[in-house]
């Protein structure tokens, strides 16, 4: 049962534009989200991330909105640039069996593609 | 800083042979890691949570004797494919967690290696 979904395999965006990717998950519960970004034969990379206290978090270029009650989150990349290119993943956070560290769980990322 | 390292970053090997796979957090001390699996245009799939010292606790149907991984440093995490065969064929990612940061809500905890491409043969 997948639990946080990235419906959108790919994204293709022209230079300067704004990107927007989409994430859902299930489980009304979940109280930190998290974007990563993922270069090939690399780990990902930590982005940005918001806390369910909050609908938007900003930081430069990357701007996260979050919908609790559709139980939807978006990243905005506004301008777009190539460099930008990359597989991005959105993730939620939570606390299991009293461990003072969160556990990630991923979506299946979406294949975003800049054009000069 | 947080630099994880990963060993090898590709291997290739016959069925039923073991395979090993290093994890090192090279600038912080991690008292726990994480393994995560990613097959072709798939999530990365947590299998398995390792802290320094201690026995790994498995992501449910993971195979603790399939997939075995030690954690003996607080640098060092080893995941093991026991008897490889073309099914353990993916991407192994491994994550550590800097021990001395006490992180709390949407903070990003965890640390990734740059993948391991599994093939077996």
């Amino acid at each position: 049962d997948q639990q946080v979904k990235q419906n959108s395999p790919s994204l293709s965006v022209q230079e300067g534009r704004i990107s927007i990717l989409n994430c859902d998950y299930t489980n009304s519960m979940f109280d930190y989200f998290l974007w990563y970004k993922k270069y090939p034969a690399e780990g990902p990379t930590f982005l940005i991330s918001i806390s369910s206290i909050k609908d938007k978090n900003e930081d430069g270029r990357f701007t996260v909105f979050l919908n609790k009650s559709a139980k939807h989150l978006s990243l905005h990349i506004v301008p777009s640039q190539p460099g930008d290119s990359a597989v991005y993943f959105c993730a939620v956070k939570f606390y299991a069996g009293g461990t003072s560290y969160g556990k990630l769980t991923f979506g299946q990322g979406t294949i975003l593609t800049v054009h000069p | 800083g947080a630099v994880v390292s990963q060993h090898p970053s590709w291997v290739i090997c016959k069925s039923g042979t073991s395979v090993k796979i290093e994890c090192r957090s090279l600038d912080f001390q991690a008292t726990t890691m994480f393994w995560y699996r990613q097959f072709p245009k798939q999530s990365l799939m947590l299998m398995a949570t390792s802290n320094e010292g201690s026995k790994a606790t498995y992501e449910q149907g993971v195979e603790k004797d399939k997939f075995l991984i030690n954690h003996a440093s607080l640098t060092l995490s080893t995941l093991t494919v026991t008897s490889a065969h073309p099914e353990d064929s993916s991407f192994y990612i491994c994550s550590a967690r800097d021990g001395s940061i006490q992180f709390s809500g949407p903070y990003n905890e965890q640390f990734f290696g740059p993948g391991t491409r599994l093939t077996v043969l």
